[in-house]
């Protein structure tokens, strides 16, 4: 089985940096993914980590290391736009995806 | 293009009751899922199709049935609907396939469920 924990919620101001978490224990783990979720609409990809290290895109970053089953989302110059939840998922068998509970980001002027 | 689309976007239903959800996209994925949101609980996979004709159990199998006829759809059925199957719905779809795996997922905008 896989478990995937996660801080429930997070909060920040505009301008900020912030830093999701991310423990693991699986088996048959592939990689790590990150995804965005606003108000329950559809979850959008933001990254996917399959070896050790920092992946960079735009303002956010995604770090995985497999010897410590620890990944985190880095989030720069936070804007409002930007509260909403994020799940980090584990890569598994037929590029299935298992979900942590999710981190729900405020952020506040 | 639409991308993946789901169809209702809400429904009510009594217990014991059946119906049918259907995903489409357009983007010739090979791969699609579908997954069950509950309060707190993050995405959970119920079943999961690798191409036109396959399909297999996920997370959270129990009460549901798929089937994948075109590869273009994937619909998830239930037969007797229970207040515990009362959740947000989503499907999912991806470039992935054998040769090349692929963990990013165009998700659908939901299926609003409940059950009384």
């Amino acid at each position: 089985g896989q478990s995937l924990e996660q801080p429930s919620e997070v909060t920040a101001v505009e301008g900020a940096i912030v830093q999701i978490n991310c423990t693991y224990q699986t088996s048959g783990f592939y990689g790590l993914s990150w995804y965005q979720q606003h108000d329950g609409g559809a979850p959008t990809f933001l990254s996917y980590n399959a070896l050790d290290g920092l992946e960079e895109t735009g303002r956010f970053s995604s770090f995985l290391s497999r010897s410590d089953s620890y990944g985190y989302l880095l989030l720069q110059e936070l804007q409002m736009k930007d509260s909403a939840s994020y799940f980090c998922a584990s890569g598994g068998g037929y590029s299935t995806l298992t979900f942590g509970k999710g981190t729900m980001l405020l952020v506040s002027p | 293009n639409a991308g993946v689309t789901q169809t209702p976007k809400f429904r009510v239903l009594k217990t014991g009751q059946s119906m049918t959800l259907l995903c489409a996209q357009d983007m010739n994925h090979e791969y699609m899922y579908w997954y069950r949101q509950d309060p707190g609980m993050g995405l959970r996979l119920i079943h999961y199709s690798v191409g036109e004709g396959t399909t297999a159990k996920g997370e959270v199998p129990d009460g549901y049935n798929v089937s994948r006829l075109k590869k273009q759809n994937f619909l998830l059925g239930l037969e007797s609907a229970a207040p515990s199957q009362t959740s947000v719905y989503f499907c999912a779809s991806s470039y992935s396939t054998y040769r090349r795996p692929s963990y990013e997922q165009y998700f659908g905008p939901g299926t609003r469920l409940t059950v009384t």
